[in-house]
């Protein structure tokens, strides 16, 4: 069974667009993160998430929201796409405790024309 | 403030040769430290961690790291390189007693030539 899954695997869209990606993780962990990987493969944080606190990034636009129906699930919602969305993300989970290790998606490749 | 820095963007070695890929931190009181490996085309994940006691920490797929305090580093290294550890490596802290993000460093490409 995956632990962290995200769907879709692949986004391929026009600029202007809405666009969601969806992540699951089984492990029972209390917390969820969205991150960025652009194409100089830096690695951004833009949010976690636990049952108490959503953490924003300062730094991200607020086109992007994450949203979770429940501590099992982060989705990520994009409006108005732009170029310079391009990028995968990535989704992960962990306990809280800061001691505790990140489990990482496989990823969603977006692609923005 | 919280930082990472991985000096190396690349790393080549020959394969059987002993390999390290450095990684240097700041932040205010004790770390958390962690590396991460990044296949092509794949998640990160996890190899080990430093969060207490001996300064050597083994990890996964023959992986070990050794934290300095006084050198601040928390170098990655493996005896002897696989032409399959080639990969995308990354670095990450987070000071022990706060809340503050895991704050990451900027990856080092490591490549293992037959």
């Amino acid at each position: 069974d995956t632990a962290v899954s995200q769907t879709p695997k692949y986004l391929v869209t026009q600029m202007g667009n809405d666009k969601s990606i969806k992540c699951e993780q089984n492990l029972g962990h209390d917390t969820m993160y969205w991150y960025k990987q652009d194409s100089k493969k830096f690695l951004k944080i833009m949010f976690s998430y636990n049952n108490k606190e959503l953490i924003i990034n300062e730094t991200v636009p607020n086109r992007f929201s994450p949203k979770s129906p429940d501590k099992a699930h982060l989705n990520l919602h994009i409006n108005s796409l732009e170029l310079g969305d391009s990028a995968v993300y990535f989704c992960a989970s962990s306990q809280v405790s800061a001691a505790d290790n990140q489990y990482f998606g496989p990823g969603t490749r977006l692609l923005v024309l | 403030a919280q930082s990472v820095a991985q000096p190396e963007d690349q790393v080549n070695v020959a394969e059987g040769n002993p390999l390290t890929v450095k990684c240097t931190y700041s932040v205010s009181g004790n770390p958390y430290l962690f590396w991460y490996v990044q296949y092509p085309n794949r998640g990160l994940q996890f190899l080990l961690k430093y969060i207490t006691g001996d300064n050597l920490v083994k990890g996964s797929y023959g992986f070990e790291a050794e934290f300095n305090k006084s050198q601040t580093s928390f170098h990655l290294k493996k005896p002897s390189a696989l032409v399959s550890d080639s990969a995308l490596y990354f670095c990450a802290v987070r000071a022990a007693d706060s809340n503050y993000q895991l704050i990451w460093g900027a990856g080092t490409k490591l490549i293992i030539k037959p």
